[in-house]
């Protein structure tokens, strides 16, 4: 079956600290891959996108992402975090050919330290 | 462009009353699709639409949910009754396309009381 995995519920970084979200996919094909982020009481927002070619895509905000085919993994990075980076983030993953039918993962919520 | 409109924005209302939720895709788009978000169940694809005609519905929780599409700028959701546990955040987005990424609205939070 096809699922999503963000092992971390909540993650906590200092301002200026280096982030990584984690993100596990399982899916029969090759998959479309994205990162949205949710900011409270808004819709979601799309990061990044993975669809084929280079395994290392770069998204809006300073944000990249890395696809493993071997690890099954889409992991979210920035180098420095921002105050405003504060927010929840869900990887997801493209169910056939159709972009917008997504399976979301549970989310990650990102608290950043002054 | 002023992107996906969902209306209203918040809905409260009492167990067993009728609620519908708006959404107007981004021009162009030929794909709409209604999403739920909940704390135990995250983000769960309800139904999807392409070219005004639903495709996949099976994600709707049952018989009192219904979605129509009777053209290409417009998409209801109707609750009807609605029940308590149909509180939730409901998105709804649009896409462009095979494989393209979906826009999503702010979202319409329904509270049944």
């Amino acid at each position: 079956a096809q699922s999503v995995t963000q092992p971390d519920i909540h993650i906590t970084v200092s301002e200026g600290a280096s982030l990584e979200l984690r993100c596990n996919y399982s899916y029969g094909a090759t998959p479309y891959l994205f990162w949205y982020v949710q900011s409270p009481g808004q819709g979601l927002q799309l990061l990044l996108k993975y669809f084929s070619g280079d395994t290392l895509v770069q998204g809006i905000k300073g944000f990249e992402a890395e696809f493993k085919r071997s690890q099954s993994s889409f992991n979210l990075r920035k180098p420095s975090v921002h105050w405003s980076d504060a927010a929840e983030y869900f990887c997801a993953v493209g169910a056939g050919n159709q972009g917008g039918k997504l399976i979301f993962g549970q989310g990650t919520e990102l608290s950043v330290k002054p | 462009d002023a992107g996906v409109i969902q209306s209203p924005r918040h809905e409260v209302t009492e167990m067993g009353q009728e609620v519908t939720l708006r959404c107007k895709p981004i021009s162009g788009h030929n794909s709409l699709f209604w999403y739920r978000q909940t704390m135990m169940r995250g983000l769960e694809l309800l139904i999807y639409f392409n070219n005004n005609v639903p495709i996949d519905d099976s994600g709707m929780p049952e018989d009192r949910f219904s979605a129509k599409m009777p053209n290409a700028s417009f998409s209801t959701l109707k609750i009807q009754p609605s029940e308590p546990r149909d509180s939730a955040v409901y998105f709804c987005a649009s896409s462009w396309g095979t494989g393209a990424e979906a826009f999503f609205g702010q979202g319409t939070r329904l509270t049944v009381v």
